[in-house]
């Protein structure tokens, strides 16, 4: 079955830190996969897409793929208590179907 | 510019009750349309998807079913609720592979 792992966390990071999310997937077919961040009650929003290996940046975030390592990761740099949220890691698998992973909650401590 | 409208946002419903969930996008022609369920701190499963009219496609077996009568209107049903049923379900388009816009949101609760 495919599937994206990531840690539930509470990540809790200071104000102004770096805050580091990571995830792993299964399905080594896997061309596209996107961040997604989902606020308390509310529903995802999509923060960032990548589809190559290395890392693109966009603002304060950046979000790095290894696909020989089936790994991706989401860096938000000078976090802000609004970035506060769970983040959920998605992998296109083909054929319409995109799998989330369950999510890692996000704390930032003003 | 693209939007996407869910309704109605929160539902509470008895067990056997009907349900019938509306989602329409404005904005875009022949968008792919998903519905997927959250169930409280879980990720989202899919439910079903649709790549156009009439065309739906189920992913997990239950007492839920999809139409899609327009290009832009997608339908989630049920003819009778299961307390299994609760959950947030959430509406999402995409065209191409830039990743899913998604509705508000209903949240579900079957009593």
């Amino acid at each position: 079955q495919k599937e994206v792992e990531q840690n539930s966390g509470p990540l809790s990071v200071p104000e102004g830190a770096i805050a580091s999310l990571n995830c792993t997937y299964s399905d080594r077919g896997s061309q596209s996969f996107f961040w997604y961040r989902q606020y308390s009650g509310k529903s995802p929003e999509l923060i960032m897409s990548i589809y190559s290996n290395g890392d693109k940046e966009d603002g304060r975030f950046t979000a790095q793929l290894n696909k020989a390592s089936q790994y991706v990761s989401l860096l938000i740099r000078d976090s802000q208590p609004s970035d506060s949220a769970t983040y959920l890691c998605a992998a296109d698998t083909g054929g319409f179907k995109t799998i989330f992973g369950a999510g890692t909650r996000l704390f930032v401590k003003a | 510019s693209q939007t996407i409208h869910q309704w109605p946002a929160t539902l509470v419903q008895p067990v056997g009750s009907p349900l019938s969930l509306e989602c329409t996008v404005e904005g875009t022609s022949n968008p792919n349309l998903y519905w997927y369920r959250q169930a409280a701190g879980r990720g989202l499963q899919l439910l079903f998807y649709s790549v156009g009219i009439g065309q739906i496609s189920s992913e997990v077996p239950q007492n839920l079913s999809a139409s899609r009568p327009q290009d832009r209107q997608f339908i989630l049903s049920s003819k009778k609720l299961l307390l299994s049923d609760s959950g947030f379900y959430l509406c999402a388009w995409s065209v191409g592979d830039y990743g899913y816009t998604f509705g508000s949101g209903t949240r579900l609760t079957v009593v």
